[in-house]
């Protein structure tokens, strides 16, 4: 069974460009959450995706956004990059919605905006 | 929102040594995972353990709910048990995991 894959795996951009990474489940996997990691922050929870839905949504600005396709398949967009968006983003898959369901991780996208 | 403290920061055993990891959070939780990030930044899975005890070869975990803490055991340390290891727990209704900031575990041979 595939596990969770990311594309691409690493990223350069300039500041003020936009980017799509983006995360394909586990099979049969119906949620998938984003998160990034900084040194300074740690990990940090940007939404979570059910069934085509945004279910929740972490503290971050506006330019953060995400969907996920009818296939369970998650896109997130970062607009008008700044430098301190430079992180390393997780998805994560789980089969159910809500706190009893075990995540996984794909390997992430580096993202370096310079 | 719940809080998670893990404990120690940074870990430097020989190898073959025993090891403890501590995490302790704020409120009740339905949900408690440890990971290992491999130096590819990827979280691999190592225990889903909300309650009670877990063994996995060489690695063990207990969850004690009521008093709000989980312990991770890594028993005759390998180098390759180097990295980050991270507890994340999840509470309430809510589908996000929320992190400790991790031990860094440097085993020397």
């Amino acid at each position: 069974k595939a596990g969770v894959t990311q594309t691409p795996r690493y990223l350069i951009k300039t500041r003020g460009q936009q980017v799509t990474l983006s995360c394909s489940p586990i099979s049969g996997h119906r949620s998938v959450s984003w998160y990034q990691q900084t040194p300074g922050q740690g990990l940090q929870f940007l939404f979570e995706y059910f069934s085509e839905t945004q279910r929740n949504k972490g503290n971050f600005p506006g330019r953060f956004s995400g969907r996920q396709f009818s296939n369970s398949r998650s896109e997130m967009n970062v607009s008008t990059l700044e430098l301190g968006d430079s992180a390393l983003y997780l998805c994560a898959s789980s089969f159910g919605q809500g706190a009893g369901t075990e995540a996984f991780f794909g390997q992430g996208t580096r993202l370096t905006v310079v | 929102g719940i809080q998670v403290e893990q404990s120690p920061p940074d870990l430097i055993l020989q190898e073959g040594a025993n090891s403890t990891l501590r995490c302790n959070f704020s409120d009740s939780v339905n949900n408690l995972q440890w990971f290992h990030q491999n130096p590819w930044g990827q979280l691999i899975n190592l225990f889903y353990i909300p309650s009670g005890t877990k063994q996995n070869g060489r690695l063990s975990a207990t969850t004690v709910a009521t008093e709000r803490y989980s312990l991770l055991y890594i028993s005759s340390s390998q180098t390759t048990d180097s990295g980050v290891y991270f507890c994340a727990v999840k509470g309430g209704s809510q589908g996000n995991l929320i992190f400790g900031k991790g031990t860094k575990l440097s085993v020397k041979p």
